[in-house]
């Protein structure tokens, strides 16, 4: 299916650490989308990373893709207590718009 | 910074009864969407809208269901005879540049059919 699968489902760390965050995919893709969502919030747009693309910053996020292994990652450094939330992928296939939402992973940041 | 809108942010209503809930996307879009999130579970896909046509829609998107653009910036989502399980959350979702580009979400209408 289109559908991301995020993983881990759960990640806790303190502020200032890391957090890494994986999505597998299983079609071929036009981009893979990664969205933030604060508990019953609407969803944040945080990057977009294009097929022919490897890697992509923004701020304190770094995404990568590997299209062959059909993965992506999310790296939030330095993180901080504002960044707790769930965080989703959205790989897009050619020739349609829906994104397709995993389950996520909830991510805790304690100060 | 535009972003979208959505109104109201609650809706109660009974089991039966239409509601219609409403979107004003960023006003140079050209590309709408519907996703709903039924509480604890994923984000899904109802439809896609473009140049006043659906663009795609999904299986849960039934004849209970239309989207209509009224004006030039509205979008609007109506659910003709609520049931107990189209109690969510709404969102509706822009972009501009294209239709397999950034879509930006607005905040939600949360929906609970009694």
């Amino acid at each position: 299916s289109q559908q991301g699968e995020e993983d881990p489902q759960a990640l806790s760390i303190q502020e200032g650490e890391n957090a890494t965050m994986n999505c597998s995919y299983k079609t071929s893709i036009n981009n893979l989308q990664w969205y933030r969502q604060n508990s019953g919030r609407g969803l944040v747009h945080l990057i977009l990373i294009r097929s022919n693309e490897r890697e992509k910053h923004s701020g304190r996020l770094r995404v990568t893709l590997d299209t062959s292994k059909k993965s992506s990652s999310l790296l939030i450094t330095a993180s901080r207590a504002a960044d707790t939330a769930s965080y989703f992928c959205a790989p897009l296939r050619y020739n349609t718009d829906k994104l397709i939402f995993g389950t996520g992973t909830r991510l805790q940041v304690f100060p | 910074e535009p972003e979208v809108t959505q109104t109201p942010s609650h809706q109660v209503t009974q089991m039966g009864q239409e509601v219609i809930l409403r979107c004003v996307p960023i006003s140079n879009h050209l590309y709408f969407y519907w996703y709903r999130q039924i509480l604890g579970q994923k984000v899904e896909f109802l439809v896609s809208f473009y140049n006043n046509e659906i663009s795609e829609k999904s299986e849960i998107f039934d004849d209970q269901f239309s989207v209509e653009r009224p004006d030039g910036s509205n979008f609007t989502l109506k659910i003709r005879s609520t049931k107990l399980e189209d109690s969510a959350m709404y969102f509706c979702a822009s972009s501009g540049d294209g239709s397999q580009e950034t879509q930006y979400f607005g905040p939600g209408t949360r929906l609970l059919v009694l």
